[in-house]
């Protein structure tokens, strides 16, 4: 069966510092992967998504990055976190089109 | 942009009771989706209509479609306290392996 593991859970960051989040599946191959945020209270917003190794489109300008360097990898990246940074981050995978997607447990980004 | 708007934005009821949030869309679509997802955790998918489709059970779920009014209901029959969390729609317009987002319906489920 497949799973999705994202991490780390928690993350409390000072402005400025730099910052990663990882995303593994397990089980599948070639999925579509996707980074989303969450403000507190609201729906999803997407980030990035994937349909391949290195190809990453971004859907919010904004200083995070993702990069996708294995097929069940994808990984979430800023140089500087602004305090507007903070949320909860949201790793999905899915298959084909915009269909149903599985998603991670979430990592909150607190950014000090 | 926000395609999909739950209503409503809160629910409180009885355990045992059936619970009916309604989601609204503005553009054409391909399917609409329901998830579940409980306090601080991630979402869970629920459901997945398909626009030639006007209603699907799942269990405990009944979800129909109405293309006309663009709008889509979930209803929970016989709920329990595990039911409470927020509940999401989201639209495929065939639009770059996205899906739109709602703000969620939170459900909550009194024992």
């Amino acid at each position: 069966s497949q799973t999705i593991h994202q991490w780390p859970a928690t993350l409390v960051q000072p402005v400025g510092s730099p910052l990663s989040l990882e995303c593994t599946v397990e089980g599948t191959s070639n999925p579509n992967l996707y980074w989303y945020r969450q403000a507190a209270g609201r729906g999803l917003q997407l980030l990035f998504y994937s349909v391949g190794i290195g190809q990453i489109s971004s859907e919010v300008p904004q200083n995070l990055s993702a990069s996708r360097p294995q097929d069940r990898q994808f990984i979430l990246s800023s140089k500087k976190l602004l305090l507007s940074d903070s949320g909860f981050y949201l790793c999905a995978w899915g298959q084909g089109g915009a269909g149903e997607l599985f998603f991670g447990e979430g990592s909150r980004l607190t950014v000090l | 942009s926000q395609q999909g708007e739950e209503d409503p934005q809160a629910l409180s009821i009885q355990e045992g009771e059936n619970a009916t949030m309604n989601c609204s869309y503005k553009t054409s679509i391909n399917n609409l989706q329901w998830y579940r997802q409980n306090s601080g955790r991630g979402l869970v998918h629920l459901i997945l209509i398909r626009s030639n489709e006007r209603e699907k059970h799942s269990g405990r779920l009944r979800v129909t479609l109405d293309t006309s009014k663009k709008s889509s209901s979930l209803l929970i029959t016989a709920s329990r306290a595990a039911d409470t969390a927020s509940y999401f729609c989201a639209t495929d317009v065939g639009s770059n392996y996205q899906l739109i987002w709602g703000a969620g319906t939170k459900l909550i489920i009194k024992p």
